[in-house]
């Protein structure tokens, strides 16, 4: 069974900080990775996908890496904000158990003024 | 641009009622995925559809059922509630049974089982 573990669970930093949150997983045969965002109570929102064959994406300041092999992946917030505080979940598609995602547990990030 | 809607927001029952909960998803999306977040943890999977079809099984209680519809919209049946049945319900579409595919989520839908 697919496990994904994000690193780390909680984050506090000072606005203006480059930050990095980890994802990582035990079964290296997946379709793609996600990184969602979650306001607390609120929907899920996706911020980038990685294709399995696919090495990195960028968005605005998100970077998010794929390293398949050794089953990581890393998103990288540059010049935080404090509305970039939120929970950030990673997920996983496996490509040999159907079409559900696996998410990790989260990291919960806040970024102060 | 139309996102998923899940309806109703909020839903507040009593041990051993029923619920329902209604998804309806992005236009030209076929594919509909139900996951469900407890608190304090991560969203589980439930079951999907694609086509009307289900087309993969999690870890959904016998208790609860889902359809999807001819205008694609899902719907989730919750009987015999239970507190641990309290959680954020999620309904996601795809255009597509494609692990390719990027899935939209909704807001989502506060059950509160007392």
């Amino acid at each position: 069974k697919q496990e994904v573990t994000q690193i780390p669970a909680a984050l506090s930093v000072p606005e203006g900080e480059n930050l990095v949150l980890n994802c990582s997983f035990t079964d290296s045969a997946i379709y793609n990775l996600q990184w969602f965002r979650q306001d607390p109570g609120k929907g899920l929102t996706s911020l980038l996908l990685i294709q399995s064959s696919q090495r990195e994406q960028t968005s605005g300041r998100l970077n998010a890496s794929l390293d398949k092999s050794s089953g990581r992946s890393t998103l990288y917030i540059a010049a935080s904000q404090p509305g970039d505080s939120a929970t950030y979940l990673c997920a996983v598609l496996n490509s040999n158990s159907g079409y559900a995602l696996n998410f990790g547990k989260g990291t919960s990030l806040l970024v102060t003024p | 641009a139309a996102g998923v809607i899940q309806s109703p927001r909020h839903l507040i029952k009593e041990k051993r009622e029923t619920a329902t909960l209604k998804c309806y998803p992005i236009p030209r999306h076929d594919t509909v995925y139900w996951y469900q977040q407890g608190p304090g943890q991560d969203p589980q999977f439930l079951i999907s559809f694609y086509e009307k079809m289900q087309s993969d099984k999690g870890s959904i209680p016998d208790r609860f059922s889902a359809q999807q519809f001819s205008d694609y919209h899902s719907e989730l049946n919750m009987s015999s509630l239970e507190l641990g049945d309290s959680a954020l319900y999620f309904c996601a579409s795809s255009p597509g049974d494609s692990g390719a595919n990027v899935l939209t989520f909704g807001a989502g839908s506060r059950l509160t089982v007392l």
